[in-house]
């Protein structure tokens, strides 16, 4: 079973500020999903990636497979991007299961 | 439009009822899956659906049941037997094998 781990736990960022949040995984995967939970509960899914790095306006993820790392990025933060970040997994040898880390709350102030 | 739905919203029961939480997509998607979470924590498998009929275990469900009669509908019953109901439910759905999941707006369940 992977295991996945994420850094910060909680961020705090005034708006404008580039964000940087990190997530580590213990076995090799096939891909990787970076995900966004609104205060209201609800996931949308960010990113599926399995090498390289992806950009959607100002956010950006990057993975790197030898490392068994992943980052995602914002740039020119903004309130509305307060939110918690996940990062998920699939279990080891399946594709369709997913692991979850415990999450990155951002908060962006004005 | 196409999405995943849950009710309701918000759930308050008393200690020692069943309660069912229902998910509906209209995805055409043939897996489904439920979620607890609960503060500080990662999302935990409680139980999944490759196709219906058939449903699996997932890491926390014992005081759980599920039934998979339809493609559309996964309902989650939290039954008496859970010793820590109190949490947030989220539904989910994916084309089979392929890990990109769809997720519902949560339903969240408060045993009093």
């Amino acid at each position: 079973k992977n295991e996945v781990e994420q850094s910060p736990q909680n961020l705090t960022a005034q708006e404008g500020e580039f964000i940087t949040i990190n997530c580590s995984y213990s076995v090799g995967i096939s891909a990787l999903h970076w995900l966004q939970q609104h205060p209201g509960g609800g996931i949308v899914s960010l990113f599926m990636l399995s090498s390289g790095k992806k950009k959607h306006g100002r956010l950006i993820a990057t993975i790197n497979i030898q490392e068994k790392h992943s980052s995602l990025h914002i740039t020119a933060s903004h309130p509305r991007d307060s939110a918690v970040y996940i990062c998920a997994v699939p279990y080891g040898g399946s594709q369709g299961n997913l692991i979850f880390g415990k999450g990155t709350k951002l908060s962006v102030k004005p | 439009d196409g999405g995943i739905t849950q009710s309701p919203k918000y759930l308050f029961r008393k200690e020692g009822q069943n309660v069912t939480l229902s998910c509906e997509q209209n995805l055409n998607h043939d897996a489904m899956y439920w979620y607890r979470q609960d503060p500080g924590q990662g999302l935990r498998l409680i139980y999944y659906s490759q196709i219906v009929n058939d449903f699996q275990k997932g890491d926390i469900a014992e005081g759980y049941s599920v039934s998979r009669e339809k493609k559309e509908s996964f309902p989650l019953t939290v039954t008496s037997a859970q010793k820590n109901p109190t949490a947030f439910y989220l539904c989910a759905s994916s084309i089979a094998g392929i890990s990109e999941q769809f997720f519902g707006p949560g339903t969240r369940l408060t045993v009093l």
